[in-house]
């Protein structure tokens, strides 16, 4: 069974930075893209960063390029964002998801339940 | 970046009852990459259509998918109550990935 469980959300001040996590099980981890799409309150889906199953390749949002990396450590089938220069536009539920294949450029068939973000002094 | 506009916003309906949903990209989506994926609040957005028509694993016949070029539509052939949620579309065909603003379905 497929399981992506993310963690590392919190209460973070403007201008700081927080690392979400994403743990996987069930699949091949570095056989799959793997990607973060957000949710702000009252908001739709925002597809906000993917990268490769060998991790070479990432790929990001305009709206966090240059502020956030992801990255993937396929010895211990985890996913990260790195999130720096968090804005107050920033607070969301943050998923992981995986990618239906080693490229990042497909839909999505499992995600996670999601880890929340808010970014406020 | 190709933008997605999804329509009606809300559509109000009954169980039993047909959806129809719709979803139009701003510029043709490559190769008929689009999906829908279906949101309900405190859970995980599931996948149900991936490349324009094809259902994925467990996703009951009742949903379909069509469309080409700009112009796409979800239909929920009879509403079940498990139905009532928020629908988004997402286009994954250039390199910048979009997904629509979603269409909530809810209880008349």
């Amino acid at each position: 069974e497929v399981q992506l469980v993310e963690s590392g959300g919190g209460l973070v001040q403007p201008g700081g930075s927080l690392r979400l996590s994403c743990a996987a099980s069930g699949f091949t981890f570095n056989n799959y893209a793997m990607t973060w799409v957000r949710q702000a309150a009252g908001k739709g889906l925002e597809w906000v960063s993917s990268i490769s199953g060998s991790g070479g390749g990432t790929y990001y949002a305009d709206s966090v390029k240059g502020r956030f990396t992801i990255s993937r450590d396929n010895s211990k089938n985890t996913l990260y964002l790195q999130m720096n220069r968090l804005r107050a536009e920033d607070t969301a539920v943050y998923y992981c998801a995986k990618v239906v294949s080693y490229y990042y450029a497909r839909h999505f068939d499992y995600w996670g339940q999601g880890t929340l973000v808010t970014v406020s002094s | 970046e190709i933008v997605l506009t999804q329509s009606p916003g809300t559509l109000s309906l009954s169980p039993g009852e047909r959806a129809t949903l719709s979803c139009r990209a701003s510029q043709s989506v490559s190769s008929s990459y689009l999906a829908w994926y279906q949101h309900k609040p405190g859970q995980a957005p599931r996948l149900l259509i991936y490349d324009v028509s094809n259902r994925a694993t467990g996703i009951p016949d009742r949903f379909s998918g069509s469309g080409s070029g700009t112009d796409f539509t979800l239909t929920i052939s009879r509403l079940e109550p498990e139905d009532f949620a928020v629908y988004y579309c997402q286009q994954y065909g250039s390199p910048l990935l979009t997904f629509g603003p979603g269409t909530k379905v809810d209880i008349k």
